[in-house]
């Protein structure tokens, strides 16, 4: 099973910082992963797949890269409705698909 | 548009099983596959299993595989999940997830509304 590790658990910024999340696969995954936001008492929302691409309707201060083993989910310019925690996903093992622990977004 | 619609909340004994259902709407039902994920209070998603709704091939995660069975009725546009032999660990909100093809793979675009499952004696 691949392991996805997620760091920092908890980021507490202020409204117009940036916010920087990592996620570290334990084996080579390629470009194969996903971030998700999920708002307190909210289903998950799909917010990058392919490592590096946003969805539909995701706002452009959201984005992300890396590829194999380590990736980074970046929010420009934090606003208050960004509170929420954020897992990365993989689909490189299918069918065991694996989350993150999770980085949970704090709004000073 | 798209909804994915659960059943209720539902509360169970040790030892009991449960079956939590997910009725799709907005789309045609048997060109999507459908995945149940779980989250435990506090804890990551957990991944369950999954089921072609067209062919009803199933796929499920190997820790929890041989107490979970999830199965689809097309007439009734449906994906079901049942877990038997339940402890106070499976307590846990329970969504079905659409998947959809990306770019260069497959990931979950639409989700349920969640089901709570509380298991207490």
């Amino acid at each position: 099973e691949i392991v996805l590790t997620q760091s920092p658990v908890t980021l507490s910024l202020s409204p117009g910082e940036r916010a920087t999340l990592s996620c570290t696969a334990s084996q080579n995954i390629n470009t194969y992963l996903a971030w998700y936001q999920q708002k307190p008492g909210q289903a998950p929302r799909l917010l990058i797949y392919d490592a590096s691409k946003r969805a539909t309707g995701v706002p452009a201060r959201f984005s992300g890269r890396g590829s194999g083993t380590d990736f980074t989910l970046t929010i420009n310019s934090l606003e208050p409705e960004d509170l929420a925690v954020y897992y990365c996903h993989q689909r490189s093992g299918w069918p065991q698909l694996t989350f993150g622990g999770g980085t949970k977004v704090e709004i000073k | 548009q798209v909804q994915l619609v659960q059943s209720g909340a539902d509360v169970k004994k040790p030892g009991a099983s449960v079956r939590v259902s997910c009725k799709a709407s907005g789309y045609t039902f048997n060109t999507a596959g459908l995945h149940w994920v779980r989250q435990a209070p506090g804890q990551r998603l957990e991944w369950m299993g999954w089921i072609a709704t067209d062919t009803g091939d199933t796929k499920y995660s190997q820790s929890i595989q041989g107490r979970v069975s999830i199965t689809r009725d097309i007439s009734a546009s449906a994906t079901y999940m049942e877990l038997w032999s339940l402890r106070s660990e499976d307590t846990a909100v329970y969504y079905c997830a659409r998947d959809s093809k990306y770019d260069n793979s497959w990931y979950f675009d639409y989700w349920g509304q969640g089901t709570l499952v509380t298991v207490s004696s």
